[in-house]
C-alpha cells in the first residue's frame, strides 16, 4: 500500500459525459501528479500540483482539468469524454528528499475509467 | 524534451537466473534522477529502485541493481535470483515529473 488513495476504482461512463476522480496524497506529501495510462499512448504525465499550486502541466487535454484543495486531496475532472479517453488514471503524490533535493513519486492504485 | 527508449518489448528469465533489461535517455540536463517502476497484472505501479544522476555509485535495492552510464545515458536494470514474483511490466522514468519509456514485459519460467 503506497498511501496514496484514489476513487472511484472503476468508472462506467457514456461519451459526452463529465467524470470527476478524486485522489488523497500521502500524509505529508505536498505534490500531486496525475497520469494517464492508454493502449496506443503508454504512460503520460498529465499535471502536477504542490501545494495547491499548479506546478507543471504535461499532455492535458483541455477538456481536462484538475485542482489541490488547501486538505492537499486532488480531484481529477475530465469532460465531454470520447471513447480514447478510456484509460486508467493514476494519481501520485512525492515526498521531497532533502539529502538529494529530489523527488520520489509514490502511485495509487489507479482509476479505471471505461466510456461506452 | 526528455524521451526514454526501452528497446525490449518483452524478455524472459529462467526462475533462479538472472535478467537485465534495458532503457537509453535522451536529456541536456546534467542534474535528474532515474527510476525503474514495476507494474504487475493488478496494475498497481511499484517504485523497484532510483538512482541520482550525481552519485558514480550504481542504486542497489536486494536483488535489484541498476547499471547507470551517465556518458551513454544508458540505466538499465539487472534483477537477480529471479522470482515467479517478479514477473511485470517495467518501466523506466526520467526526471522528477516522470518521462516513461514504453515498457518491458518480463515473463519468468519455472
Amino acid at each position: 500500500d503506497s498511501g496514496v488513495t484514489q476513487t472511484p476504482k472503476h468508472l462506467i461512463t457514456a461519451t459526452g459525459q463529465r467524470v470527476t476522480l478524486r485522489c488523497s496524497p500521502r500524509s505529508g506529501d505536498l505534490s500531486v501528479y496525475w497520469y494517464q495510462q492508454s493502449l496506443d499512448q503508454g504512460l503520460q504525465f498529465l499535471i502536477q500540483y504542490y501545494n495547491g499550486e499548479e506546478r507543471a502541466k504535461g499532455n492535458i487535454l483541455e477538456r481536462f482539468s484538475a485542482q489541490q484543495f488547501p486538505d492537499l486531496h486532488s480531484e481529477l475532472n475530465l469532460s465531454s469524454l470520447e471513447l480514447g479517453d478510456s484509460a486508467l488514471y493514476f494519481c501520485a503524490s512525492s515526498v521531497y528528499d532533502r539529502a538529494s533535493a529530489g523527488n520520489t513519486i509514490y502511485f495509487g492504485e489507479g482509476s479505471w475509467l471505461t466510456v461506452v | 524534451a526528455q524521451t526514454v527508449t526501452q528497446s525490449q518489448p518483452e524478455m524472459s528469465v529462467q526462475e533462479a537466473e538472472t535478467v537485465t533489461l534495458s532503457c537509453t535517455y535522451d536529456t541536456s540536463e546534467s542534474d535528474y534522477y532515474l527510476f525503474w517502476y514495476k507494474q504487475p497484472p493488478s496494475r498497481q505501479m511499484i517504485l523497484v529502485i532510483r538512482q541520482e544522476a550525481y552519485k558514480q555509485q550504481n542504486a542497489t535495492e536486494n536483488r535489484f541493481s541498476v547499471n547507470f552510464q551517465k556518458a551513454a545515458k544508458s540505466f538499465s536494470l539487472k534483477i537477480s535470483d529471479s522470482q515467479l514474483g517478479d514477473a511485470a511490466m517495467y518501466f523506466c522514468a526520467y526526471g522528477n515529473k516522470l518521462v516513461f519509456g514504453a515498457g518491458t514485459i518480463l515473463r519468468v519460467k519455472s
